[in-house]
């Protein structure tokens, strides 16, 4: 089966500016994940979708990020205005429907760097 | 606050060592998980521990649950350069979010 699909790789703004990243996660996967890495650490997480309603965005920082995931499907992180401590890989994961043990699957993530 | 410490958070050894990896925590967990993750990719999972006292090896990695699911450690015996990269382990809340709790990472270098 086809993995997490996650675009752009790569992308370097200005602070201030503003960036979207997407994801695609594992066809059939209703649990989508949003988590930000710095390097070397572990991930955090930033939002949480069961199908396309939010079960956690408690870490999101929403008076710059925002996510959404319209249709249950795919999903898009925004960054608006973007600061320098927002450097870092955006990964997206999704879980399989009915799995206790909760396993992420997860993309190769976006890399973002704030100049 | 459900905390989930990983320890060491950086090991650099020589190929051909023994080391261990320990991940800690005062919650009690469903499940418990190991990925590997390098560098410019998204971690894999590498296994998931559910039963206390679960015992599982994967080649050269033996991963132990606590009695209590409450901690874990992975023992990697003779490491190989190809087992450097940075490992995580992630607690699991089963309950209607399924709650992940993330450890910080431990970076391993495996020097030939």
């Amino acid at each position: 089966e086809a993995g997490v699909a996650q675009s752009p790789r790569y992308k370097i703004i200005e602070k201030r500016q503003s960036v979207a990243f997407w994801c695609n996660p594992i066809s059939g996967h209703a649990t989508l994940y949003w988590y930000q890495q710095i390097l070397g650490q572990g991930p955090k997480l930033l939002i949480q979708f069961q199908n396309n309603g939010v079960v956690d965005d408690s870490q999101l920082p929403k008076d710059r990020f925002s996510a959404e995931r319209l249709k249950g499907v795919d999903s898009t992180l925004k960054i608006q205005p973007a600061k320098l401590e927002d450097s870092a890989v955006y990964l997206c994961a999704s879980r399989r429907p009915g799995l206790l043990t909760g396993e992420l699957f997860f993309g190769e993530g976006s890399r973002l760097t704030v100049l | 606050t459900q905390l989930l410490e990983q320890s060491p958070q950086f090991l650099s050894i020589q190929e051909g060592e023994n080391l261990t990896v320990y991940c800690n925590s005062s919650s009690v967990f469903s499940s418990l998980q190991w990925y590997r993750q390098e560098p410019g990719e998204g971690p894999v999972l590498l296994v998931t521990v559910v039963t206390g006292g679960e015992v599982k090896k994967l080649k050269r990695l033996t991963f132990q649950f606590g009695d209590a699911r409450k901690d874990s450690s992975l023992h990697i015996t003779a490491a190989q350069p190809g087992d450097t990269g940075l490992y995580l382990c992630a607690g699991a809340f089963v309950d209607s979010n399924y709650q992940l709790i993330w450890g910080a990472g431990t970076k391993l270098i495996i020097k030939p």
